[in-house]
C-alpha cells in the first residue's frame, strides 16, 4: 500500500528554523498536508499545498514540494517554545476519501 | 460556529464489551471521515460517509467494527466484542463535500480515548 513516512524527532533552539521532512509513496496523491497536534488536542491544519505546485509561503511556514522525488518538508522559521508539538504530513489522492498521515515528528524547541 | 464534537472524550471498558463513539460534525457538512490513531502512529481512514450512505468502508479492521450515520449528521461508530488491540483514540472529521480532485479541507474533533482493559 502507500506510505508516508517521517522522522520521528526533531529538537531544535528557540529562534533557529525547524525543517520537519516527509516522504510519501502515491504518485497521484493531490493534496499534501501538515497538522499539528498538541498533548490533548485535536489535530489543527497548519498548511496545505495542491501537488502541481513546489512551495507555498505562510507566514513563518514554508512547504516545499518535490513531486518526482516524493518529498514534502515543512520549515518554521524563528521556532518558538509554542511550537513543541507532534506534526503530521498527510496526502490524499485524487479520490479524495481517504487520508493517509505518517507517523508524527515530535518537534521540541528548547529555550 | 462550533466545531466537530466527539463524546465521550473519554471511554474505558472491559474485553468483548459492546461500545458506541459519537460524532456531530460541523453543520451543513456532507462528507464525514472516521480514524483510529494509536499510540505513536499517525490517524488511520477507517470510514467515509456522503450524506447517509458509507461511500468508502475499506479502513475498517474487521467486521466487529461498523459505523452509521442515518440522518446525514451526527454518526455512530460501533465496536463489539471489543478487544485489548482495540484501544485507540477514534476521532472524527467533517468537511463541506468531497468533490473529487477539489480542495475539501477536513475539520477533526477532539477524539475519543478508548481504553479496553
Amino acid at each position: 500500500g502507500e506510505d508516508v513516512e517521517q522522522s520521528l524527532f526533531l529538537s531544535v533552539r528557540e529562534g533557529d528554523s525547524s525543517v520537519i521532512n516527509c516522504t510519501y509513496t502515491d504518485s497521484s496523491s493531490t493534496y499534501l498536508y501538515w497538522y499539528k497536534q498538541e498533548p490533548g488536542a485535536g489535530l489543527q491544519l497548519l498548511t496545505y499545498i495542491f501537488s502541481n505546485m513546489d512551495m507555498k509561503q505562510d507566514q513563518r511556514l514554508t512547504v516545499l514540494l518535490n513531486k518526482k522525488d516524493k518529498h514534502l518538508s515543512l520549515r518554521i522559521a524563528d521556532t518558538q517554545t509554542g511550537d513543541s508539538a507532534i506534526y503530521f504530513c498527510a496526502e490524499i489522492g485524487y479520490n479524495n476519501n481517504d487520508m493517509r498521515f505518517g507517523a508524527g515528528t515530535r518537534l521540541t524547541a528548547k529555550p | 460556529g462550533a466545531g466537530v464534537s466527539q463524546t465521550p472524550s473519554n471511554k474505558v471498558t472491559e474485553k468483548g464489551k459492546y461500545v458506541e463513539l459519537r460524532c456531530d460534525p460541523i453543520s451543513g457538512h456532507t462528507a464525514l471521515y472516521w480514524y483510529r490513531q494509536s499510540l505513536g502512529q499517525g490517524p488511520e481512514f477507517l470510514i467515509y460517509f456522503q450524506g447517509t450512505g458509507a461511500a468508502d468502508d475499506s479502513g475498517l479492521p474487521n467486521d466487529r467494527f461498523f459505523a452509521v450515520r442515518p440522518e446525514g449528521s451526527v454518526s455512530t461508530l460501533k465496536i463489539q466484542r471489543t478487544e485489548r488491540g482495540d484501544s485507540a483514540v477514534y476521532l472524527c472529521a467533517s468537511s463541506l463535500t468531497t468533490t473529487s480532485g477539489s480542495y475539501n479541507e477536513q475539520f477533526f474533533g477532539p477524539g475519543t480515548r478508548l481504553t479496553v482493559l
